[in-house]
Formats: C-alpha cells, structure tokens, sequence
C-alpha cells in the first residue's frame, strides 16, 4: 500500500493567519483526497484533488477558504485561510480509487490561538 | 444523500470476548465498504475493504460481512486483546472514491 507523509504533524496559528499542509505518496497517484474531522467527529470529505485539474469541493467548502494544489501525481497542498477557532481539527489527506482501498496519512493536528 | 451510521457509540469488554460492530448506510448503489481503525491521536489504518459484489472478507481475526440490499456491514472481531483497544470506523464509497463515514464504535478492551 501507498505510504503517504503529512506536513507539519501538529501546528498551532494565529487567527488570521493561514497554514499549508503538504502531502506526499511515495507513489503516482490518480486521485487525492483531504479530509477534516472536528473534535470529536467522524471525517468530513474536503474536495478530491486530481492532477491535472481544479479541485472538486464538497458541499460547505469553498476554494476560497481551502486552496488545494496538486502539481504533480505525487504531491498535494490543502491552505486553511483565514484561521478562526472553527479551523481546529485534525486535517488528513488519503489516496485510493473506486476499486482499490483508501489509505490515510497520519493527519495534521491544528489548533488555534 | 448518504448517511452513515454505527452502533454501538462505544463498547467495553473484557479481554477474549468475540463482538460484532455494526454498520448501516441509506443509500445501497456503493462501490464499496471500507473498515478502518483510529488509535487516539492518530491517523486511520485500513482493516478491510469489501467490494459490493462480495459478501464478507477476512483478515486474521477481523471478518467484516456485508448485505448491500439491507444497508448493513458489521465488522466481528475473534478473542479480543487490549491492542485491539481504539475507535472502529466505516465508510461508504459511492462514487469517485469519495468516503461518508460513520461516527465510529469507540472500543475498549479490558485485561
């Protein structure tokens, strides 16, 4: 399976500020997906980055407030903009098709002040 | 719209029992069904991933079922071990890859 590392682990901002998280796979990948889950929550679906193309968002999510990149097959970028309390959550980006099992990072920890 | 949702919100146990976990979705057309574990403070870790033409898959002592037409997964977990201690999630994929979870099973498993 894909082995897929998460930039910074953990992160504490400002409000107001902005915070990149950077995803690599160690192998190409068709699809990429960033994920949000709030404390206590279950995982909410951000938008499915593919290379090549704009990110698609779901519903509740805006390009505005969540900027993604996806240069290339194997890297991806979600920015959480604009930073309130709200943003504090554990953010994961996965890789996987339709056919084949999703596979997480470790996620990254943001809180803040 | 999809929903998906699990039952019990937690369980504790005492080491060696058998459980089943229980899984239910609204909308049957998915792709499949992917079980997953969540230590605390953690990343997920795939534990099974059961297609929509298939009925159950096993790995070690996970055996995860699936019943499309009903809406329902369970994931049943032989001879239990503290190790096995964490938060069981589910997930649906409908299309394009895209995963609705479940809120989770929070397990622990007492020595």
């Amino acid at each position: 399976s894909a082995v897929i590392s998460q930039k910074p682990s953990r992160d504490i901002c400002q409000r107001g500020t902005s915070l990149t998280i950077q995803c690599q796979v160690d192998s190409q990948v068709t699809m990429m997906f960033w994920y949000r889950q709030q404390p206590g929550q279950s995982l909410t679906l951000i938008a499915t980055a593919n290379q090549g193309s704009e990110a698609t968002y779901e519903s509740g999510f805006v390009i505005d407030k969540f900027p993604i990149s996806r240069p290339n097959l194997t890297f991806s970028t979600l920015t959480v903009s604009n930073l309130s309390p709200e943003d504090s959550s554990i953010y994961l980006c996965s890789v996987g098709g339709d056919g084949q099992p999703q596979h997480f990072g470790d996620g990254t920890r943001l809180s803040i002040l | 719209k999809q929903e998906v949702t699990q039952i019990p919100a937690a369980l504790s146990v005492p080491e060696g029992e058998n459980l089943v976990l229980n899984c239910s979705f609204t909308d049957s057309a998915i792709y499949n069904l992917q079980w997953f574990r969540q230590d605390p403070g953690k990343g997920l870790t795939s534990l099974l991933l059961i297609q929509s033409s298939q009925r159950e898959q096993t790995s070690g002592r996970l055996n995860a079922s699936l019943d499309k037409s009903s809406g329902r997964s369970t994931l049943y977990i032989a001879a239990s071990q503290p190790g096995d201690s964490a938060t069981y999630l589910c997930a649906v994929n409908n299309q394009g890859g895209k995963l609705i979870f479940g809120q989770g099973t929070e397990l622990s498993v007492k020595p």
